[in-house]
């Protein structure tokens, strides 16, 4: 069964760091490009980032290029998004979400919150 | 960037009515569409992928339609369930995007 954990969420003051983690299983990690989609309170989806399966080839929305890096840690089947330089409106659960080329995505996390706020 | 213009933004329908929700893309997305739903709290659910593929385990009154830029996500019959939040995706290109969302709610 394809599982997908999140973690790292939290509050965090604006400017400051902190970094997700997707924890992923019941596949074979390193042949699928995964994704973060976030989604505000209240709001819609939001594509954030995406990484191939191979960790060579990443994608970004321009609402977090140049403060947020997504990698992936193949021998440990886990994703990660290092979110630096916050705002307010990062403020969001991020959700990670498995990619099939053709048919986007299939599986997600059940998501985790971050609040950005003084 | 694509753009993906989805109406309405919100509704209000009865159990049994035909619901149709529209997607259009801001240029050709050839059938690079998904369809999900989602319910408050909850992880959003694939619905219909590559435009007009039902996922496996989706009821059969879930339908989809459309290529290049234009697509509709049709519910034949709503049932007490399908009252939710639906959100077109395409992912032709990056940066995928999503289009705003429809809520449908009971009238």
């Amino acid at each position: 069964e394809v599982q997908l954990l999140e973690s790292g969420g939290g509050l965090v003051q604006p400017g400051g760091s902190l970094r997700l983690s997707c924890a992923a299983s019941g596949f074979t990690f390193r042949t699928y490009a995964l994704s973060w989609v976030r989604q505000a309170p209240g709001r819609g989806l939001e594509w954030v980032s995406a990484i191939s399966g191979s960790g060579g080839t990443t994608y970004y929305a321009d609402s977090v290029k140049g403060r947020f890096t997504i990698s992936r840690d193949n021998s440990k089947n886990t994703l990660y998004l290092q979110m630096n330089s916050l705002r307010a409106e990062d403020t969001a659960v991020y959700f990670c979400a498995r990619i099939v080329v053709v048919t986007g995505f299939d599986y997600w996390g059940q998501g985790t919150l971050v609040t950005v706020s003084s | 960037d694509i753009q993906m213009t989805q109406s309405p933004s919100a509704m209000s329908a009865s159990v049994g009515d035909r619901v149709t929700i529209t997607c259009r893309a801001s240029q050709g997305i050839s059938n690079y569409l998904a369809w999900f739903q989602q319910r408050p709290g909850k992880v959003p659910k694939r619905l219909i992928y590559a435009a007009f593929s039902l996922q496996s385990g989706v009821p059969s009154r879930f339908s989809g339609s459309g290529s290049g830029t234009e697509f509709t996500l049709t519910i034949s019959s709503l049932q007490p369930e399908d009252f939710a939040t639906y959100y077109c995706l395409q992912h032709n290109s990056y940066p995928w995007t999503f289009g705003q969302g429809t809520k449908v709610e009971i009238k």
